[in-house]
């Protein structure tokens, strides 16, 4: 998306290890940040997502990150499994514009 | 919960002919998103409705471009004239609150124009 910058386009990291995806954004009224998983040939579903009023939200091997003064915010995977393979979107919403994606590949 | 109901699945049409896309949303849920996909553009926000009044359009390509929701329970998407270019996955997705809750998204339908 035009206001929705997501880095790296690419990821493979070895099983077992921590990936880690970011995203930066330019509208200042941004209050809510989804993150999508889509596996290859489906539709995107969501993982997980936050808030503005939070720093910091986990949930089991997956968790995402808040600076709102920085204006980014970041999903983070740890103890990476060939399950996680797929592609990663991150979303600033009100604007609902989504990143470019992230190709993750866990390598067994 | 049915989810987000697109038909159909896959949809092959020759250019120029005119292709229509169509859409349930959840029950309950007063926003509905359309979607574009490709390889070279990513997701791409087509057009969103808040209890079926469309908010926002500046995704819509072309004025061969058109979507309507006659009722909180069905859109469609309507492509007249269809372009090879035109060729993607496009997503119909709701939320119970546009831009505050998560986006639910249908599985899609994959356009060929030939």
């Amino acid at each position: 998306g035009e206001n929705v910058e997501q880095h790296p386009s690419t990821l493979s990291v070895q099983e077992g290890d921590s990936a880690v995806i970011k995203c930066t954004y330019s509208d200042s009224a941004s209050n809510y940040f989804p993150w999508y998983k889509q596996e290859l040939g489906k539709r995107p579903q969501l993982i997980i997502d936050i808030r503005s009023n939070v720093g910091e939200k986990k949930d089991q091997r997956i968790a995402v990150t808040l600076n709102k003064t920085a204006k980014h915010f970041s999903l983070h995977i740890t103890e990476t499994q060939p399950e996680d393979s797929a592609v990663y979107f991150c979303a600033a919403l009100p604007k609902l514009s989504f990143g470019a994606g992230t190709t993750v590949t866990v390598r067994a | 919960d049915a989810g987000v109901i697109q038909s159909p699945r896959h949809e092959v049409t020759e250019m120029g002919q005119e292709v229509t896309l169509r859409c349930k949303p959840i029950s309950g849920h007063n926003s509905l998103f359309w979607y574009r996909q490709t390889m070279m553009r990513g997701l791409e926000l087509l057009i969103y409705f808040n209890n079926n009044v469309p908010i926002d359009d500046s995704g819509m390509p072309e004025d061969r471009f058109s979507a309507k929701m006659p009722n909180a329970s069905f859109s469609t998407l309507k492509i007249q004239p269809s372009e090879p270019r035109d060729s993607a996955v496009y997503f119909c997705a709701s939320s119970l609150v546009g831009g505050q809750s998560p986006l639910h998204f249908g599985n899609g339908t994959r356009l060929t124009v030939t």
